[in-house]
């Protein structure tokens, strides 16, 4: 099973700024199934990126996905007030498929 | 657009089957992977497995003993079923779409989430 690893566990942050958000996989993250997702509180989460660096539809530029094999990575340029939330990466390689345990994005 | 809503029972009895229904409005049930996902409280997402219209399903390891799910095309419906609960099955339960050409992830959308909570 692969166990993802996200840090930091919280980011407090002023609208603006850059945010990097971390993602590290205990084993190769084969053909970049990785996916990242906003999750704001009662709502359904909502897909940002998947294979790693592809842009769901819709989504700002000021997301984007990078990294391969066990390291990846979220940017977000500049961060707008709706962008404070909690971020998640998921792997999707098969029936084992897993998530990461979430960066919280706050307002500093 | 797409949408989905779960529901069910927000309460079930320890040893007892969780039961849920997804209904899928806005598009068609006979494309795509379709999925169920929980949320302990302060836990990580789990997937726990996927259904496609054709009854094809695959699921968790951890959960496959547990799991049976079930699809209803003239409905554009889908269901889970969870037996021998236990209080660690509490968890926000989730339906979600995987994105066209992927099955496993990438969930473009999803339902806004069930609260099921296991006690007597």
């Amino acid at each position: 099973e692969i166990v993802l690893t996200q840090a930091p566990g919280t980011l407090s942050l002023s609208p603006g700024e850059r945010a990097t958000l971390s993602c590290r996989a205990s084993q190769s993250v084969t053909s970049g199934h990785l996916a990242w997702y906003q999750h704001k509180p009662g709502l359904a989460p909502r897909l940002l990126i998947y294979g790693a660096s592809s842009r769901a539809t819709g989504l700002p530029d000021r997301f984007s996905g990078s990294g391969s094999g066990t390291d990846f990575t979220l940017t977000i340029s500049r961060l707008e007030p709706e962008d404070f939330a909690v971020y998640y990466c998921q792997q999707y390689v098969n029936s084992l498929s897993s998530f990461g345990g979430g960066t919280k994005v706050e307002i500093k | 657009q797409v949408q989905l809503q779960e529901s069910g029972p927000g309460l079930v009895k320890p040893s007892e089957t969780l039961s849920l229904t997804c209904t899928v409005s806005g598009g068609s049930i006979t494309s795509h992977y379709w999925s169920w996902i929980r949320q302990p409280p302060t836990e990580r997402l789990e997937w726990i497995g996927f259904i496609y219209h054709n009854g094809v399903t695959d699921y968790n390891p951890s959960l496959k003993s547990r799991v049976t799910m079930s699809v209803d095309t003239s409905r554009n419906q889908f269901s889970l079923k969870l037996s021998s609960v236990t209080a660690a099955d509490t968890a926000v339960y989730y339906c979600a779409r995987a994105r066209s050409g992927y099955i496993y992830g990438a969930f473009d959308f999803w339902g806004q989430g069930t609260l099921v909570t296991v006690s007597s």
